[in-house]
């Protein structure tokens, strides 16, 4: 168990929908990172979070919008569902200090089908 | 800017065999480089890291990584591999306070 959760473990929505999901970081984490996971592009950097503000962007697309809350869970917004949009969204979080990139602890992920 | 190449994408391996996997970043510098593994249906976790000190890092599990800076490589190296070692493995690279990954490479053991 890496102490980073993940709500949901399971979402199964139609095409043109919005979803959230929810990733709470290890205590005392500040940085919260967003990856999504599917078979043909492997995985991508989406978005990270540092102490609430937005600290580097990825792969992210327009639809998709995330945001770190001041007890610092995040939560990833994706809308105008598209089936390719089917795949594992992980969170990462890690403490995020310095110019250093520290180990990142990942949560189980949310496997999100579109159908 | 930085990119990761692990140019294995999949590997089939008998059990006790030898392991290398193969990790080339793109340019040099300071560079802090981590190996993650994800079992089947698990979440990614760390198995090894180096920031900075000697080369060869040893991580969980009996792997370990040797960063050769002349060569812009950090490959990672098991010498007798077991049935649960079947994962797939991702080399990574900070750059800018993010992680750049790899596209990991899929290893299978067979019993």
């Amino acid at each position: 168990d890496s102490g980073v959760t993940q709500t949901p473990k399971h979402l199964i929505t139609a095409t043109g929908q919005r979803v959230t999901l929810r990733c709470s970081p290890r205590s005392g984490d500040l940085s919260v990172y967003w990856y999504q996971q599917s078979l043909d592009q492997g995985l991508q950097f989406l978005i990270q979070y540092y102490n609430g503000e937005e600290r580097a962007k990825g792969n992210i697309l327009e639809r998709f919008s995330a945001q770190q809350f001041p007890d610092l869970h995040s939560e990833l917004n994706l809308s105008s569902l598209e089936l390719g949009d089917s795949a594992l969204y992980f969170c990462a979080s890690s403490l995020g200090q310095g110019r250093s990139v520290d180990e990142q602890f990942f949560g189980p992920g949310t496997r999100l089908t579109v159908l | 800017a930085q990119s990761v190449s692990q140019h294995n994408h999949h590997v089939i391996l008998s059990e006790a065999a030898s392991l290398e996997l193969g990790c080339n970043y793109s340019y040099g510098g300071t560079v802090n480089l981590f190996w993650y593994v994800q079992y089947p249906g698990q979440h990614l976790q760390l198995l090894l890291k180096y920031f900075s000190g000697d080369p060869l890092v040893k991580g969980i599990k009996g792997f370990e990584a040797e960063f050769i800076k002349s060569k812009f490589s950090f490959n990672l190296r098991k010498p007798s591999v077991q049935w649960s070692d079947t994962a797939e493995y991702f080399c990574a690279v900070n750059s800018n306070y993010q992680l750049i990954w790899g596209a990991g490479t899929k290893l299978i053991i067979k019993p």
